[in-house]
């Protein structure tokens, strides 16, 4: 089992629509990262939190760190075509440098 | 271009083969990171090096699998007998220290392996 789980694993919306990413886990993390990931690259880094409850806002993107330090949300608006991509969450634990990715959220944004 | 480089991006193998993949990361980074990723799913931790040292690596990892590091630059994944259940995208990321714990990953393109 991963030590990071995304829901939903998939997602299809229309053009315009809002969705939320969500990143859980039982293990406190002292920072936690998003990523966008397209085919045949790597991820790319989008943000970030390290303060838990800590909410960010990248345009149309916000991230927000649970209080607790153990989850995170995606929530984007109006979402384009150009979104489409698979969003990973990444946590590093306390004890380590080593950063553990979520499972992964596959969003497919239809015009 | 001075990204994270790796190299081969795309192997095709038999079965009990071994196989090497190469990494060269952004050369002012000290942490270097390899990933195995399989399609739709996230990347899962495979091992981490500061500098030349191996600090970590996942349980998961059998012993066929090693990594390198030698000079605290390049670094070198080796596959020994490979099995079909290591077809997957090897990742390696690379990153700075003084960026903290927080440090950004930045990511080769990535090495596919497929096993016949």
């Amino acid at each position: 089992t991963q030590l990071l789980e995304q829901s939903p694993q998939f997602l299809s919306i229309q053009e315009g629509e809002n969705l939320t990413v969500y990143c859980n886990s039982s293990s406190v993390f002292s920072s936690l990262q998003w990523y966008r990931q397209e085919p045949g690259e790597g991820p790319v880094l989008l943000v970030t939190v390290v303060t838990g409850g800590e909410v960010k806002k990248l345009k149309r993107l916000t991230f927000q760190f649970g209080d607790a330090r153990k989850d995170s949300s995606l929530h984007i608006t109006a979402a384009q075509t150009g979104d489409t991509g698979l969003y990973l969450c990444a946590g590093a634990l306390d004890t380590g440098n080593q950063f553990y990715f979520g499972t992964g959220t596959s969003l497919t944004v239809i015009p | 271009d001075t990204g994270v480089s790796q190299d081969p991006r795309h192997k095709i193998t038999k079965r009990g083969q071994n196989v090497t993949f190469r990494c060269d990361p952004i050369s002012e980074h000290n942490r270097l990171y390899w990933y195995r990723q399989t399609l739709g799913q996230g990347p899962e931790f495979l091992t981490y090096f500061q500098n030349e040292a191996q600090l970590e690596k996942s349980r998961l990892l059998s012993d066929r699998f090693s990594a390198e590091r030698p000079k605290g630059s390049f670094s070198t994944l080796e596959i020994q007998r490979t099995e079909q259940g290591d077809s997957a995208m090897y990742l390696c990321a690379s990153s700075s220290s003084s960026g903290g714990d927080t440090g950004e990953l930045f990511f080769g393109e990535g090495s596919r392996l497929t096993v016949l």
